[in-house]
């Protein structure tokens, strides 16, 4: 199994321009989340989703959109970049039964908007 | 608001020692805390779980304690090594059930 892959490791965005950050897991895992981190700040949750078809917003949604059609792919697109979008992104999934809720994490994307 | 704090950005310890690091939240009753491991250009990994029935839980070199009354976890590496040294992120499940991480440790452990 690959766990949690993220697609790409790194990236340099222009303001104003849109890209995706891709994220899937093989492990079928029902719950899948986006975090992002920053120096000072600690991870924080930007959107989640508990299955196929659903998503809701997490503590830092403002510039992210994502969809989940699938239970393995769960990208997340910013549609307009900023340079407060400047951040490391970490994509981490657990299955949604169980209730410890210890997360797997891919290795993250590293963005940059300039 | 809620809030989890992990008092020490940074804990240096000479290689041998225990280190202890520091989880305190608010306005949390959380059924457990859970515990990561970050090194440096990669993702956290999970490393121990403990519930609020229980005081303690050890794996090997880690132990972690749990307080609900103090609303404080703390976590001990024995017998520190070099290897050991990363960030260490404290997480609580937040009320709509994602888990919320504190900003992390950054263990350093001297040979």
């Amino acid at each position: 199994n690959a766990g949690v892959t993220q697609t790409p490791k790194f990236q340099v965005l222009k303001t104003g321009q849109s890209m995706t950050l891709q994220c899937a897991q093989d492990m079928n895992h029902e719950y899948m989340s986006w975090y992002r981190q920053d120096p000072g700040m600690g991870l924080r949750l930007i959107h989640y989703s508990v299955g196929a078809g659903i998503t809701d917003q997490g503590e830092v949604p403002n510039g992210y959109n994502v969809s989940r059609s699938t239970t393995e792919d769960f990208p997340l697109r910013l549609l307009s970049a900023a340079p407060s979008q400047t951040s490391v992104y970490f994509c981490a999934s657990r299955p949604s039964g169980r209730d410890t809720g210890e997360l797997f994490f891919g290795e993250g994307s590293r963005l940059t908007v300039l | 608001s809620q809030k989890i704090e992990q008092n020490s950005e940074a804990l240096n310890i000479q290689e041998g020692k225990t280190a202890t690091l520091t989880c305190n939240y608010t306005n949390y009753s959380p059924a457990y805390l859970q515990w990561y491991r970050q090194d440096p250009g990669r993702g956290p990994v999970f490393l121990l779980l403990i519930r609020e029935n229980e005081k303690e839980k050890r794996k090997e070199r880690l132990k972690v304690t749990f307080d609900t009354t103090l609303k404080q976890s703390l976590f001990h590496i024995t017998a520190s090594q070099p290897a050991d040294s990363a960030t260490y992120l404290c997480a609580l499940r937040g009320s709509q059930g994602n888990l919320i991480f504190g900003k992390g440790t950054k263990l350093s452990v001297k040979p």
